[in-house]
């Protein structure tokens, strides 16, 4: 069955860039979408199909997709970015990357 | 604006059924579809299964198949999930979220704000 990897853990420092991957067998083929995750909150989305952002998203997120590794890219980080961060593919069913914790130092 | 607001928590025994229902506002119901996702304490996202709203087709996670099933009322725009013979490890919490009508293949936004469910005897 398909698997979908990502880091337990991202560390970045305030104002810089930090990158979240998600690791699957050829996930290049395959349309990857984002949403972030605060304490006691639902999942919002910030990346579809790849590279898109829904309205309301800042243009400091944005995604990318090729071979084994699509990645979420958030420049400028701020405290508020704090959270935890999921990639979502379908492949016969919908899978969830393990989810990653995104930390602001 | 778009909105999905869900039932109340709920508390239930082993073996017991519990049906938590997601009332959707702000578009045409019938036009998009409805995924349901849970989250077990300090887990990640599962997705349990799509519903159309437009025609009622559904498409169930294998593991859940035969203890779940998924329904629309189109008359009140509310969606529902219904889970049979729960256990322990069904404790979480469960979300709505919108999604395309005509598969349940894309991405989910909004979603609704969570139930959570405890099953404990």
């Amino acid at each position: 069955s398909y698997e979908l990897t990502q880091p337990l853990s991202v560390s970045v420092a305030l104002g810089q860039t930090a990158r979240i991957t998600c690791g699957g067998n050829n996930i290049g083929s395959k349309n990857v979408h984002w949403y972030q995750q605060k304490p006691g909150q639902a999942p919002v989305l910030v990346i579809y199909r790849d590279s898109n952002r829904p309205s309301g998203i800042p243009e400091r997120f944005s995604g990318s997709n090729s071979g084994n590794t699509a990645t979420l890219t958030i420049s400028r980080a701020q405290a508020g970015d704090e959270a935890d961060y999921y990639c979502q593919v379908w492949d016969s069913s919908i899978l969830f990357g393990g989810g990653t914790k995104l930390t602001v130092l | 604006q778009v909105q999905l607001v869900q039932s109340g928590a709920e508390v239930k025994k082993p073996g017991a059924s519990v049906k938590v229902s997601c009332k959707a506002s702000g578009y045409t119901f019938t036009s998009y579809g409805i995924s349901w996702v849970r989250q077990a304490p300090g887990q990640g996202l599962e997705w349990m299964g799509w519903i159309s709203a437009y025609n009622g087709n559904t498409n169930y996670a294998q593991k859940l198949q035969g203890r779940v099933t998924m329904t629309t009322d189109t008359s009140t725009s509310t969606a529902y999930m219904e889970l049979r013979s729960l256990r322990s490890d069904d404790t979480a919490v469960y979300y709505c979220a919108i999604t395309a009508a005509d598969h349940p293949l894309d991405w989910f936004d909004p979603w609704g704000q969570g139930t959570l469910v405890t099953v404990s005897s």
